[in-house]
This record gives C-alpha cells, structure tokens and sequence, in this order.
C-alpha cells in the first residue's frame, strides 16, 4: 500500500476485555515499530521488529502487551485484560533500514477502555 | 525523567511570519534529531532530521538549528503559512532505532 495502514481505528474496550491491533506496514520495509501515545504526550516506544525478529521489546509496559510479525510483513499489538491506563493512540511506524531513513506512521488505532 | 522537553505547550504565531519551535534535550549522548508534523486524527508526518556532526538543516521553509553544547534545537518556519497549524514534535536518538519525542508544542498560524 501506499502508506503504513493501522486498523481498527476506533476501539472502545469494556476492562478486563482483549484487544488486538493490527499494522500494514509500507510494502518492502524491514522495521517497525510501535508506539504508545496518551493525550497531551509524545509518543513512547513499545517495541521494534527488523523483519519478524522481534529485536527490542523493553517499552512494552507489562507482560500484558505482545506484539508479533510472524512473516516479516504485517504485525498485531495485543493487549491482554485491558485496564483503564492502557488507553491511548497505539502508532505503528515502518521504515526500510535504519534510523537514518525515515520513518513513516500509520495514523494510529485510538483505545478507549471504559 | 524527560530527555526531550518542549517547554511550549502552544504557539501563536501570524501569517507570513517566522515560526520558532523550540526543543531541549539532556542526554548528551543524542546523536539524531527529527521534527515531525502532527494533526488532528493522524500519525506524525516527518518533517526534518539533523545529525549532530551539523548544526544547521534547511529544507525549504524549514531549517532546524542544533546547539550541543546548550543542547538545545529549534525549528524555524519562515513564511509561517495556515496550513502550518499542527502539532510539532522533537524527537531525539542515540544512533538506534529508539526515538525519544518531547510532549509537543501546537502552533496556530492566524490569518
């Protein structure tokens, strides 16, 4: 596709319920990322993945993130037993090497856990 | 404790005038700096980037300014247009993946 593609958009979750948030990356590209957003803040890192390795999960906030890229192309963000904290706008990035090429966002999947 | 700070909430700034965002980081071992766009209801956009061998990257009406020593950057927007009005943010590395973003700082172009 043309751009990093997020999906759901829009995700409202009763507490305690699981949620998984999926990320199309831009076709070709090596890394991504995911990044934790809550109102009025930058984004935070969650985790890294160059093609299905999973290289760097050190901001998942608890062992109730997982994230997966089983094929090296699309990735899930899942979160287990969701709580009240958790909700934020969850970004997925992608970019075809290293840190000095660009990153591209997708427009992020906004979690609301009532 | 915050390694990127973006001391200015919001910024108001008129049509066809400079645009000044500013951004301070404290770890000295930053190495990679980015501005990203931001608005409502989508993913940051990026802007500009400059490494710290630089102290100056322009890019059309962008350019961004890096002082290591006072570990400070700023991005300058000149002319500031409408469609400028979006949230900025600074984002800093140290020579990996991991990006460190400031909260942001929301700038308002007036007509």
């Amino acid at each position: 596709g043309a751009g990093v593609s997020q999906s759901p958009r829009y995700k409202v979750a009763k507490r305690g319920q699981d949620v998984a948030l999926r990320c199309d990356p831009i076709s070709g590209h090596v890394s991504l990322f995911w990044y934790q957003q809550a109102l009025g803040q930058g984004p935070e890192f969650l985790t890294y993945f160059q093609n299905e390795a999973q290289l760097d999960k050190s901001g998942l906030p608890s062992d109730r993130f997982f994230a997966e890229r089983p094929e090296g192309s699309v990735s899930t963000l899942k979160i287990q037993r969701t709580q009240q904290e958790d909700s934020a706008v969850y970004l997925c990035a992608s970019s075809s090497g290293d840190l000095g090429n660009t990153i591209y966002f997708g427009e992020g999947s906004w979690l609301t856990v009532v | 404790d915050q390694q990127v700070k973006q001391n200015s909430p919001s910024l108001s700034v008129q049509e066809g005038r400079i645009s000044i965002l500013n951004c301070d980081y404290t770890n000295s071992m930053f190495d990679y700096f980015l501005w990203y766009k931001k608005y409502p209801a989508e993913g940051p956009t990026f802007l500009i980037s400059i490494s710290s061998i630089k102290d100056k990257n322009e890019d059309g009406r962008f350019t961004v300014f890096l002082n290591k020593s006072a570990k400070h950057l700023s991005l300058h927007i000149v002319p500031s247009q409408p469609g400028d009005s979006a949230v900025y943010f600074c984002a800093a590395s140290r020579s990996n993946y991991q990006l460190i973003w400031g909260a942001g700082t929301k700038l308002i172009i007036k007509p």
